[in-house]
C-alpha cells in the first residue's frame, strides 16, 4: 500500500528555522517526484514545486523559488521541505504527495495528511 | 502563472448533476492534455478523483466526468450523493516542470 506520512505539527516563532518531513512506503520512493503544495487557511492548493528523489532534481514554482528548500534523503525514503527564517505568512498546511511526471501523466495520486506550520510570536 | 479560476461555489440536491469549471490560457489548459481534479473533504488531504483531463484511478466512481474544451477544463459530477460534498481543487501542467491549480469550489450539495 503506498504511504506518505508527514511530520507533525510545528509551532515556531518568527526568524526560525524548520524543516517538515514525508516518508514514504509501500513504492520504489526513488521512481517518483514528490510535490509540495501549500494551502493557507480558508484558501486552495498552491503549487511548491517537485524534487525527484533518485537524482534530487528539484524545480521550484516561481513563487517559492528562494523561499523555501526541498530535498531528500534517500536511504530513508523521505522528502524535506525547509525554511531557514520563518515569518508569519509562512503559517499554511503543507501536502505532500507522490508525483507522476512525463509519459505516465502530469499529476499526484497519493498524499500524505499534511503538516500544519503555525509561525506566531 | 495565475491560478486558474474556478467558481468559489456550486450546488445541487441528491441525484442531481453538477459541473465545476476551470478556466485556464493557452500555456496551461489550453496547451497539454494535462489537467486533474482532487476532492477534499474538510481537514483531510486532497484525494485524485481526474487526471489526465477525463480519466479516473481505480475506485473512483464513474459518477465523476472531466472533459476539456479549449482554455476550460470541466468536472461533472452525476448523481450527487451527500458525501460528495467537498472542495474540488483543479490543476493543470504549465510547462517547464511548473504547474497551476485553481483557487477551489465548494460543492454543497442541499
Amino acid at each position: 500500500e503506498v504511504q506518505l506520512v508527514q511530520s507533525g505539527a510545528e509551532v515556531k516563532e518568527p526568524g526560525e528555522s524548520l524543516k517538515i518531513s514525508c516518508e514514504g512506503s509501500g513504492y520504489s520512493f526513488t521512481s517518483y517526484w514528490i510535490a509540495w503544495v501549500r494551502q493557507m487557511p480558508g484558501k486552495g492548493l498552491e503549487w511548491m514545486g517537485i524534487i525527484y528523489p533518485g537524482d534530487s532534481d528539484t524545480r521550484y514554482s516561481p513563487s517559492f523559488q528562494g523561499q523555501v528548500t526541498m530535498s531528500v534523503d534517500k536511504s530513508i525514503s523521505t522528502a524535506y521541505l525547509q525554511w531557514s527564517s520563518l515569518k508569519a505568512s509562512d503559517s499554511a498546511m503543507f501536502y505532500c504527495g507522490r508525483h507522476l511526471f512525463g509519459s505516465s501523466g502530469y499529476y499526484s495520486d497519493y498524499w500524505g495528511q499534511g503538516t500544519l506550520v503555525t509561525v506566531s510570536s | 502563472q495565475s491560478a486558474l479560476t474556478q467558481p468559489r461555489s456550486v450546488s445541487g440536491s441528491p441525484g442531481q448533476s453538477v459541473t465545476i469549471s476551470c478556466t485556464g490560457t493557452s500555456s496551461d489548459i489550453g496547451g497539454y492534455k494535462s489537467v486533474s481534479w482532487y476532492q477534499q473533504h474538510p481537514g483531510k488531504a486532497p484525494k485524485l478523483m481526474i487526471y489526465d483531463v477525463s480519466k479516473r484511478p481505480s475506485g473512483v466512481p464513474d459518477r465523476f466526468s472531466g472533459s476539456k474544451s479549449g482554455n476550460t477544463a470541466s468536472l461533472t459530477i452525476s448523481g450527487l450523493q451527500t458525501d460528495d460534498e467537498a472542495d474540488y481543487h483543479c490543476c493543470s501542467y504549465a510547462g517547464n516542470y511548473s504547474f497551476v491549480f485553481g483557487g477551489g469550489t465548494k460543492l454543497t450539495v442541499l
